[in-house]
């Protein structure tokens, strides 16, 4: 069982529709991170955070310590968010476990 | 200001070949450096990392070597590729200490084919 589960696995939506991505984790954790993947394969690290909640832009990320769950919201989605967001959680700083990704595509 | 620069961006490798991907990091001292592989189809899998020069901790028994030769200089190495050394690989770092207050900064990754 993969320590950390995102949910769903692929994502379709209109543009300009809310979009929320969850991911839950077994374990507690040091830190939990949002990161993007383009089609090219480049990661970019969105959020890193080990309480309550972060904005940035149209991005908003928050985290439940106690029900061990976190969310990534896109508000007023664009087909320029097209793109694979992963989970992952820290334990230390030699240790970081991913999800297995959100495949999010946005239709004009 | 911190960058991470990772090549090749792409490479085709016939099986039994050797493997040599090579990481550098500008603008930190001593950065805690990693490895990680994504497979076709699944997520992302730490292979090895280093808190410092020559000090290399392995995650995954496999057919690859890392090493660290400088403080900012991060190799990934194969002696002969296997088929199922086909994957994404990407180098990244992080700054020495409590993870809780650092990110981490991906490079653009190598798309390693074996043929």
């Amino acid at each position: 069982k993969n320590e950390v589960e995102q949910s769903p696995q692929n994502l379709t939506a209109q543009e300009g529709e809310f979009i929320t991505i969850n991911c839950s984790y077994s374990v507690g954790i040091s830190a939990l991170h949002w990161l993007q993947q383009h089609p090219g394969g480049g990661i970019v690290s969105l959020f890193m955070l080990s309480s309550g909640k972060k904005k940035h832009g149209r991005l908003i990320a928050t985290i439940n310590i106690q029900e061990k769950h976190s969310s990534l919201h896109i508000t007023a989605s664009h087909p320029r968010d097209s793109a694979v967001y992963i989970c992952a959680v820290s334990w230390n700083n030699n240790d970081m476990r991913f999800g297995a990704g959100t495949r999010l595509t946005v239709k004009p | 200001s911190q960058t991470i620069h990772q090549w090749p961006a792409t490479l085709v490798q016939p099986v039994g070949s050797p493997l040599s991907l090579e990481c550098t990091v500008e603008g930190t001292s001593n950065p805690n450096l990693y490895w990680y592989r994504q497979a076709a189809g699944r997520g992302l899998q730490l292979l090895f990392y280093s808190v410092g020069i020559g000090q290399i901790s392995s995650e995954v028994p496999q057919n690859l070597s890392a090493s660290r030769p400088q403080d900012r200089q991060f190799i990934l190495s194969s002696k002969k590729l296997l088929l199922s050394d086909s994957g994404f690989y990407l180098c990244a770092w992080s700054r020495a200490g409590a993870s809780s207050g650092h990110g981490y900064t991906f490079g653009s990754g190598t798309r390693l084919t074996v043929v």
